[in-house]
């Protein structure tokens, strides 16, 4: 079975200061994607970033960054310098590409508020 | 629209009534899932189709809930005899459905049952 930790349920922190979002993974899958996505206050699931299992290079998109390490099945989301329309909900999740269902799970998320 | 669009936004229901959720998906994406999420939860995988097919029901809690999408697009979530623990905002999602594709979610259907 698949599953996502994110162990953090709120996190809170001053503007311009760097925050990690954890994620920790379980998948039997060898092939396997993994993904983050935001949901703002009004609600819609904004998609970040998908990773998929054979790729895990770190990536670098602005202020935003992403650890991805098989080794420790995690895949964690730095943001730098975070300002306060940062302030959110994140969830990572995780699909496989074998075994018939590409169902995304997700973890159950969590809240960034950055105050000013 | 350019998004996925779902309707009704909002839907207030008494205890035992029936209820319909409708999502119309992205042009062209064959693939559409249904999600749940309850307050402070991570959205909860109901059903997903291919084209017209259920290519994974496996998140249906019981068999008042089920959904249909009879010509590959606009897909219609059922759900019979509500009860309260049925409120939740439902989440349609769409995706061209090639492996490891990104999900592109509506705002959501939000449901309550008195």
């Amino acid at each position: 079975a698949q599953k996502v930790t994110q162990a953090q349920t709120e996190i809170s922190v001053v503007e311009k200061e760097d925050v990690t979002l954890d994620c920790v993974y379980e998948t039997r899958d060898t092939t396997y994607y993994l993904f983050w996505y935001k949901q703002p206050p009004s609600g819609e699931l904004v998609f970040l970033i998908r990773r998929n299992s054979f790729d895990e290079q770190n990536e670098i998109s602005g202020r935003y960054s992403w650890n991805f390490q098989k080794s420790t099945s995690s895949f964690n989301f730095t943001i730098t310098a975070s300002q306060v329309v940062d302030s959110a909900v994140y969830f990572c999740a995780l699909s496989g590409a074998q075994g018939g269902s590409e169902k995304l799970v997700f973890g159950k998320g969590t809240k960034l508020t950055v105050n000013p | 629209g350019a998004g996925v669009s779902q309707t009704p936004s909002n839907k207030v229901t008494e205890k035992g009534k029936y209820v319909e959720l409708r999502c119309d998906p992205i042009s062209g994406h064959t693939a559409l899932y249904w999600y749940r999420q309850s307050l402070g939860q991570g959205p909860e995988f109901l059903i997903y189709f291919q084209g017209t097919g259920a290519a994974d029901d496996s998140g249906l809690p019981n068999d008042r809930f089920f959904a249909v999408r009879p010509e590959g697009s606009v897909s219609t979530l059922k759900i019979q005899r509500t009860e309260r623990g049925d409120s939740a905002v439902y989440l349609c999602a769409s995706t061209l459905g090639t492996t490891g594709a990104e999900l592109f979610f509506g705002e959501g259907s939000r449901l309550t049952v008195l």
